[in-house]
């Protein structure tokens, strides 16, 4: 099984600084997927940015960006020019077919 | 147009009771599941479905049971409902359940069990 570590429980950033989410994962297989999914407090979950474990370049969706290092296993986020539109919590989340293992979230705040 | 609906969105009822949770796509996928999301909000897979099928059952109480009429559905049904069944319940659907897919959420439904 898949295990998802997100070791920032909340952070905190002023608006059009940047912030970066930590996440690392356990696993042995070689082409797998991962996700970083948002959930504002309207509840609803929705996809911030993909990537593809085979892929070396790292994923880009205008202010989203991700830090992907396969050997170390880590997948983190980076939010360009926060926006207060940002405060939400963001899950990382590791893809297996059929299910998405997420981590524990990290909720941030976006000071005006 | 909603892409994945749940219905309701709040359900509050007493331990012991019987309920159901719906859920509808019309994205044309192939394959839904419900997840949990605890007080704590870590979120858990708890079944999919393709066309129809039984994937996953992520070692759930039998006394939930889903149920899919067919590909656009995915109803969850509970019975006699514990303190412990309280969460968000989430519904979504991918197109044919592979790992590259993007899994689109429904809105969630709060379930409160007093």
């Amino acid at each position: 099984a898949q295990t998802v570590t997100q070791s920032q429980p909340e952070m905190s950033v002023q608006e059009a600084e940047t912030v970066t989410l930590s996440c690392t994962y356990d696993t042995s297989e070689s082409n797998y997927y991962l996700f970083w999914y948002k959930q504002p407090p309207s509840r609803q979950m929705i996809l911030v940015i993909r990537q593809e474990a085979y892929k070396q370049q790292n994923a880009t969706e205008n202010r989203f960006s991700v830090n992907f290092q396969k050997a170390a296993k880590s997948f983190s986020l980076k939010i360009s020019d926060s926006q207060l539109g940002d405060t939400a919590m963001y899950f990382c989340a590791f893809s297996n077919d059929y299910k998405l293992s997420f981590g524990a979230g990290t909720t941030v705040t976006v000071r005006a | 147009d909603t892409a994945v609906s749940q219905t309701p969105k709040y359900l509050v009822t007493q331990m012991g009771n019987d309920k159901s949770i719906k859920c509808e796509q019309n994205l044309g996928h192939d394959t839904m599941y419900w997840y949990k999301q605890d007080s704590k909000k870590f979120l858990k897979i708890m079944f999919s479905y393709n066309n129809k099928e039984l994937i996953i059952n992520e070692t759930v109480p039998n006394r939930f049971s889903p149920k899919s009429p067919d590909k656009a559905h995915l109803n969850l049904h509970i019975n006699s409902l514990e303190l412990g069944d309280s969460a968000v319940y989430f519904c979504a659907s991918s197109p044919a359940g592979g790992r590259q897919e993007t899994q689109y959420f429904g809105p969630g439904t709060r379930l409160l069990v007093l």
